[in-house]
């Protein structure tokens, strides 16, 4: 069965950095791409951008290049979405992602999201 | 960027009935279309990709139509577990972009 399972809700302050993560079983976490989808309280979905843990190839969405880094550990099955300097906007939820495709692709499996709360 | 827009925002049906979703693209993306429904405090879980292919696990009443810049989720008979939101997210050019979202309630 695949699973990805994130890490705990955060608490933060603005200007602090977090690292959150998502950790894949249940298939080859080295031929699927893992992706991020943010979803701010009360708002939509947007994707943010995936990594393939085969090379640590990224893409990223224009919106969320340079904001955040996207990296993953092959060799434990997990992927990371971190900041280096949170503000409060960045308080949502994130979704880890499976990719399913390459070239043409949609999210076939979800995490149960991380809640991320910035406040003073 | 695909801007893609979804109506209604808000759709009231009762149950049993057949409920109608649309998912416009502001410019064509082909069968690249994929179908989330996310209930309340729960992860989104794909339904329907590529248009009209049903993901694993689906029931039969959920159906996907469309190419281009016109799309429809289709929900034959809503059960009650159906009355939550739906989502479509383009695949066709890059960056993925989702429609802001049909709430279907009762």
């Amino acid at each position: 069965e695949v699973q990805l399972v994130q890490s705990g809700a955060e608490v933060k302050k603005p200007g602090e950095s977090l690292k959150i993560s998502c950790k894949g079983s249940g298939y080859t976490f080295t031929s699927h791409w893992i992706g991020w989808v943010r979803q701010m309280p009360g708002k939509g979905l947007e994707w943010m951008g995936i990594i393939y843990p085969g090379d640590s190839g990224t893409r990223y969405s224009p919106s969320f290049q340079g904001q955040v880094t996207i990296s993953a550990d092959k060799s434990i099955s997990t992927a990371y979405l971190q900041w280096n300097i949170l503000k409060a906007p960045d308080t949502a939820m994130y979704y880890c992602v499976r990719v399913y495709g390459s070239a043409l692709i949609w999210f076939d499996y979800w995490g149960q999201g991380t809640l991320v709360t910035v406040s003073s | 960027e695909i801007v893609m827009t979804q109506s209604p925002a808000t759709l009231s049906v009762s149950p049993g009935e057949r409920a109608t979703l649309s998912c416009r693209a502001s410019q064509s993306v082909s069968s690249n279309l994929a179908w989330y429904q996310q209930k309340p405090g729960q992860a989104p879980r794909l339904l329907i990709y590529g248009s009209s292919t049903r993901a694993t696990g689906v029931p039969a009443r959920f159906s996907g139509s469309g190419s281009g810049t016109e799309f429809t989720l289709t929900i034959s008979s809503l059960q009650s577990e159906d009355f939550t939101l739906y989502y479509c997210q383009q695949y066709n050019t890059w960056p993925l972009t989702f429609g802001g979202g049909t709430k279907v309630e009762i």
